[in-house]
């Protein structure tokens, strides 16, 4: 059974700050690594996909990337803002229709 | 274009009453998902389906019934609600079940079984 687990569960730092959120996965049988964004009391957004042939990702000051034969992946934020405040979810996809998400990492940028 | 939308926000419910979520998606994606989301537990899909007059089981479907008689609705009912289905519910909808393909999802209802 795949397993996705993010580290750490809480991140607080200061505004302008270059951080990396971690993710790792047991199977590395996947078709491809998502990263979301949740606000509070909001629904998930998109911010990268990775397909399983892929090494990495990019928008904006986002940056993912993915090693699929170590089961990990991470995501990149430069130059935080306080607006990047949210949890930040990571998902994988074992078969055509499943997603398998982790606990998520909850950010708060202080200005 | 409203993307995936579902109602109601908010529901109270005694242990026992039954209930329909519905979500609706103007983006005329094919599939559709339900999931729900605890503490500790991430989200979990509870069923999915992947076009019209379809459905399949997905992690945690005990309990849950959904209907997908319109390609833009599916409906995710529960008979008899039990404390255990207090929650917060996800549905999403994607294009296809290709690997580029991400998922949408809607803003939650937030469900309390008393």
């Amino acid at each position: 059974k795949q397993e996705v687990t993010q580290i750490p569960a809480a991140l607080s730092v200061p505004e302008g700050e270059n951080l990396v959120l971690n993710c790792s996965f047991t199977d590395s049988a996947i078709y491809n690594l998502q990263w979301f964004r949740q606000d509070p009391g909001k629904g998930l957004t998109s911010l990268l996909l990775i397909q399983s042939s892929q090494r990495e990702q990019t928008s904006g000051r986002l940056n993912a990337s993915l090693d699929k034969s170590s089961g990990r992946s991470t995501l990149y934020i430069a130059a935080s803002q306080p607006g990047d405040s949210a949890t930040y979810l990571c998902a994988v996809k074992t078969s055509g229709s499943r997603l398998t998400f982790g606990e998520g990492t909850q950010l708060t940028v202080n200005p | 274009n409203a993307g995936v939308t579902q109602t109601p926000k908010f529901r109270v419910l005694k242990t026992g009453q039954s209930m329909t979520l519905l979500c609706a998606q103007d983006m005329n994606h094919e599939y559709m998902y339900w999931y729900r989301q605890d503490p500790g537990m991430g989200l979990r899909l509870i069923h999915y389906s992947v076009g019209e007059g379809t459905t399949a089981k997905g992690e945690v479907p005990d309990g849950y019934n959904v209907s997908r008689l319109k390609k833009q609705n599916f409906l995710l009912g529960l008979e008899s609600a039990a404390p255990s289905q207090t929650s917060v519910y996800f549905c999403a909808s994607s294009y296809s079940r290709e690997s580029r393909d991400t998922q949408y999802f809607g803003p939650g209802t937030r469900l309390t079984v008393l």
